[in-house]
């Protein structure tokens, strides 16, 4: 069972634009949430993250949203430019399951100029 | 460096063969985890250790897998007798102790089995 959806495989964004990533999850335990970006041959790359008890969280250009009641959360990167291009994977964690991330299946994002 | 390294990046064994992957996280980070990614999936949890000890091992596919962690820093995972379905990049991550911390990962190692 996939406990974390990213239904769109991929995304295609003009430059300057904004890119919204979507992420569905099942488990009500999740409450810490986290996007990671990853390039090809590279390890994921920490973006940002929002724990259950906020609905919205910003750094720079991308800001992070989260509707518990849906249990959807989305990522927000405006404006988009062509070094956002890469697979944006979105996480989630339960304090009671000792952290450990469980991962969507990705969307990878490429920004046109 | 500061981050998390592995070891090799690369490895091409035959089926059957026995493997050994090597993590080394970011100093000080008392949380490591095991992942891999197989092709055109998401990264899969295989394991969690803090300190030396593994509170959780609920995502090793099978006994054929196991994982140690020494003086609390360096963690090798074991695959022995490999099969064809094993072949995968095995990601490394570590974090802080302390709940709510973003996980850092490895650059990963490309497992591919003959």
């Amino acid at each position: 069972d996939q406990q974390v959806k990213q239904n769109s495989p991929s995304l295609s964004v003009q430059e300057g634009r904004i890119s919204i990533l979507n992420c569905d999850y099942t488990n009500s335990m999740f409450d810490y949430f986290l996007w990671y970006k990853k390039y090809p041959a590279e390890g994921p790359t920490f973006l940002i993250s929002i724990s259950s008890i906020k609905d919205k969280n910003e750094d720079g250009r991308f800001t992070v949203f989260l509707n518990k009641s849906a249990k959807h959360l989305s990522l927000h990167i405006v404006p988009s430019q062509p070094g956002d291009s890469a697979v944006y994977f979105c996480a989630a964690s339960a304090v009671q399951g000792a952290q450990k991330l469980v991962f969507g299946q990705g969307t990878r994002l490429t920004i046109n100029p | 460096g500061a981050g998390v390294s592995q070891s090799p990046s690369n490895k091409v064994t035959e089926k059957g063969k026995d493997v050994e992957l090597r993590c080394d996280p970011i100093s000080g980070h008392t949380a490591l985890y095991w992942y891999r990614q197989s092709l055109g999936q998401g990264l899969e949890f295989l394991i969690y250790f803090q300190g030396n000890s593994a509170p959780d091992k609920s995502g090793l596919p099978s006994d054929r897998f196991s994982a140690e962690r020494t003086g609390g820093s360096v963690s090798t995972l074991t695959i022995q007798r490999t099969q064809q379905e094993d072949s995968a990049v095995y990601l490394c991550a570590s974090s802080a102790t302390s709940a709510y911390n973003e996980q850092f990962f490895g650059p990963g190692t490309r497992l591919t089995v003959l």
